[in-house]
């Protein structure tokens, strides 16, 4: 079974750019969470999608938004990127949401670095 | 609001001995506990995690994991450290009322001395 894949793996941008980041999860996983990781902050929660609706978020600006579609695929987008906006972006996958199912598998992260 | 503590954030061990990474934490009900490993330029990959069965558990690559509740620990431990557990490992805390969010650890890095 295919694991989680994030496209681009690497990506370069400039101030004031948007990015959009893709998450494929594991074959029939519905769970998508989006985590960024920095040597400043660590590892962040982002949010979290279940059924193509956002069931958690976590304390980022607004100019970081997500979505879902029907076939559990994810995107994250962020506008107007800061240099604090560079990190490792992390996709992971769980079978359905909620503890009692609780495993997360994660993708390889994108790398963005913005210039 | 749950966190994890992790006490160093660089540990060395010669190949061949005890691994021992301290994770601490804290919750307002009781907890879920996840060790994850993470090799350069990878994500992250779970080791074990503990969901208030078996206090000792067991995870991937010989290593497990202790639930300590009057310590509010979970320290992760391999008997015989090899070259190939070199990387960072994160300990994270979620809670039990179906909430997908992972609150982790600021990481340790684990270097194995040949």
């Amino acid at each position: 079974k295919a694991g989680v894949t994030q496209t681009p793996r690497y990506l370069i941008k400039t101030r004031g750019q948007q990015v959009t980041l893709s998450c494929s999860p594991i074959s029939g996983h519905r769970s998508v969470s989006w985590y960024q990781q920095t040597p400043g902050q660590g590892l962040q929660f982002l949010f979290e999608y279940f059924s193509e609706t956002q069931r958690n978020k976590g304390n980022f600006p607004g100019r970081f938004s997500g979505r879902q579609f029907s076939n559990s695929r994810s995107e994250m987008n962020v506008s107007t990127l800061e240099l604090g906006d560079s990190a490792l972006y992390l996709c992971a996958s769980s079978l359905v949401s909620g503890a009692l199912a609780y495993e997360q598998y994660f993708g390889p992260g994108t790398r963005l670095t913005v210039t | 609001a749950q966190s994890v503590t992790q006490l160093g954030s660089h540990v060395s061990v010669s190949e061949g001995a005890l691994v021992l990474l301290r994770c601490n934490y804290s919750s307002s009900v009781p907890p879920y506990l996840f060790w994850y490993v993470q090799y350069p330029n990878q994500g992250l990959q779970l080791l074990l995690k503990y969901t208030s069965a078996a206090t000792l558990v067991k995870g991937i690559n010989g290593f497990e994991a202790e639930f300590k509740k009057s310590e509010t620990s979970f320290h992760l431990t391999k008997p015989s450290a090899h070259m190939s557990d070199a990387a960072e490992y994160f300990c994270a805390v979620s809670d039990l009322r179906g909430n997908e969010k992972l609150t982790f650890g600021t990481g340790t890095r684990l270097t194995i001395i040949p």
